[in-house]
């Protein structure tokens, strides 16, 4: 594809609401991120796969926030009994190892409104 | 615990001249720093990495110093164009392929 791309760009959900963020990587990227946003902060980690294992996720804030990545292609991005403080942008990156660069491409982000 | 900071206040500058922007970064030690633009609404874009053992690197208009003695980073943009006006994020990371951490950003703001 031509860049990383992110469903829904906006959600709004009732607090205690479920919500499911979608990520689509560069074809071919191995390694995928999600990270988490605040409202002028830089991005701060959340978890990390490469292909489908998911090796890293201790930046998920509490057990209510899972990711998936079954196939080792699209991921997703749960939180589930949404709080106020899920109130962010979630940012997903992917990148490739075959190329030898260590740059991540982002996708737009999903914007997450807790009300 | 790790800290990294960037100039908490908004830059302004005139166009035509070089923009200068800090990261500095303390309680680490990595293996390589990345710049990256934010305009809002959209991710960060990737500008520049450079590694520990480089002390400086250019791509067009950009040049990015790295000091791992005083554990700074300077980001140049010369001749700035209003197109420029945006965040600037830098990033530090220990590993290859392994999770970047972020700085807060800087807001440029270029004016013709």
């Amino acid at each position: 594809g031509a860049g990383v791309s992110q469903s829904p760009r906006y959600k709004v959900a009732k607090r205690g609401q479920d919500v499911a963020l979608r990520c689509d990587p560069i074809s071919g990227h191995v390694s995928l991120f999600w990270y988490q946003q605040a409202l002028g902060q830089g991005p701060e980690f959340l978890t990390y796969f490469q292909n489908e294992a998911q090796l890293d996720k201790s930046g998920l804030p509490s057990d209510r926030f899972f990711a998936e990545r079954p196939e080792g292609s699209v991921s997703t991005l749960k939180i589930q009994r949404t709080q106020q403080e899920d109130s962010a942008v979630y940012l997903c990156a992917s990148t490739s190892i075959w190329t030898g660069g260590y740059e991540q491409y982002f996708g737009p982000g999903t914007r997450l409104t807790v009300t | 615990s790790q800290k990294i900071e960037q100039n908490s206040e908004a830059l302004n500058i005139q166009e035509g001249k070089t923009a200068t922007l800090t990261c500095n970064y303390t309680n680490y030690s990595p293996a390589y720093l990345q710049w990256y633009r934010q305009d809002p609404g959209r991710g960060p874009v990737f500008l520049l990495l450079i590694r520990e053992n480089e002390k400086e690197k250019r791509k067009e208009r950009l040049k990015v110093t790295f000091d791992t003695t005083l554990k700074q980073s300077l980001f140049h943009i010369t001749a700035s164009q209003p197109a420029d006006s945006a965040t600037y994020l830098c990033a530090l990371d220990r590993e290859y392929g392994n999770k970047l951490v972020f700085g807060a950003g800087t807001i440029l703001r270029v004016k013709s």
